[in-house]
C-alpha cells in the first residue's frame, strides 16, 4: 500500500463546479499535511497546509481526520485557472520529517 | 520570498557519465531534500539532509549520492548514469519538520 494515496483523475469540471479531492495516508504518526499545486512543467508549490480543526483560503477548504487518516481539498467557484495537478503532502517526524507525497489529482477547468 | 536555485534546467548526458546536479537555497533552511517526478509515479524521495553532512535515504536512493558541505548547498550525484534516471529532479528545502518545503524549478535530465 502507497503512503499517501490519490485518486489520479483526471477530474474534468466546467467553470463555477465545486470539486473535492481526497488523499488517505497510512501512517497514524504523521505530523503535518499540506496541499500542493503544480502546473504543467512547473514545480510545485503551497497552496496550503492542513490543520485538525480544519481552514479556509477563500474558495479552498481543506479538512484533516486523522481518526480516519483522510484530507480532503474543496475548490468552490472553479476557474479555468484552478487547472493544474493537486498533490497531496504528508510529514511524519519519525522519519526525520520526510515529505511523502501523493501522486497528484489532474484538475481540468473547462468554459 | 525562499529562492531556491538549481543549477541547470536542461541537461543531457551520456550513459556512464558521473552527473552532478546542485541545489542552493537562501533562506538559511534546515531541511533540504532531492526528489525525481516521473509521469504515472509521482515525486519520489531520493534523499534528504536535515542539517550539515547529514543524510537520509529516501525511497529511491540506489544509483544516487549526495553531499552537503554547507547548509545553503545540497548536490545530487548519479554515480554512472544510466537511461533509467532520465527524469525531471526537483529539489526543496523547509525551515524545520513539519514545515512546508519550497522547490526549485527543476532539472530535466536525459542520459542518453
Amino acid at each position: 500500500r502507497k503512503e499517501v494515496e490519490q485518486d489520479p483523475g483526471p477530474f474534468n469540471v466546467p467553470e463555477g463546479a465545486t470539486v473535492a479531492f481526497n488523499c488517505t495516508y497510512s501512517n497514524s504518526a504523521s505530523q503535518s499535511f499540506f496541499w500542493y499545486r503544480q502546473d504543467c512543467r512547473k514545480e510545485p508549490k503551497l497552496l496550503m497546509s492542513v490543520y485538525s480543526s480544519g481552514n479556509e483560503d477563500g474558495r479552498f477548504t481543506a479538512q484533516l481526520n486523522r481518526a480516519s487518516q483522510y484530507i480532503s481539498l474543496l475548490i468552490r467557484d472553479s476557474k479555468l485557472s484552478d487547472s493544474a495537478t493537486y498533490l497531496c503532502v504528508v510529514n511524519t517526524n519519525n522519519q526525520g520529517g520526510k515529505l511523502i507525497f501523493g501522486q497528484g489529482t489532474e484538475l481540468s477547468v473547462k468554459p | 520570498d525562499v529562492k531556491v536555485t538549481q543549477s541547470s534546467r536542461y541537461l543531457v548526458k551520456r550513459t556512464g557519465e558521473k552527473v552532478f546536479l546542485e541545489c542552493v537555497q537562501d533562506m538559511d533552511h534546515e531541511n533540504m531534500f532531492w526528489y525525481r517526478q516521473d509521469p504515472g509515479l509521482g515525486l519520489r524521495l531520493i534523499y534528504f539532509s536535515y542539517d550539515v553532512k547529514m543524510k537520509e535515504k529516501g525511497d529511491i536512493p540506489e544509483g544516487y549520492s549526495v553531499s552537503r558541505e554547507k547548509k545553503e548547498r545540497f548536490s545530487l550525484i548519479l554515480e554512472s548514469a544510466s537511461t533509467n534516471q532520465t527524469s525531471m529532479y526537483l529539489c526543496a528545502s523547509s525551515r524545520q519538520v513539519n514545515t512546508e518545503a519550497f522547490f526549485g524549478q527543476g532539472t530535466r535530465l536525459t542520459v542518453v
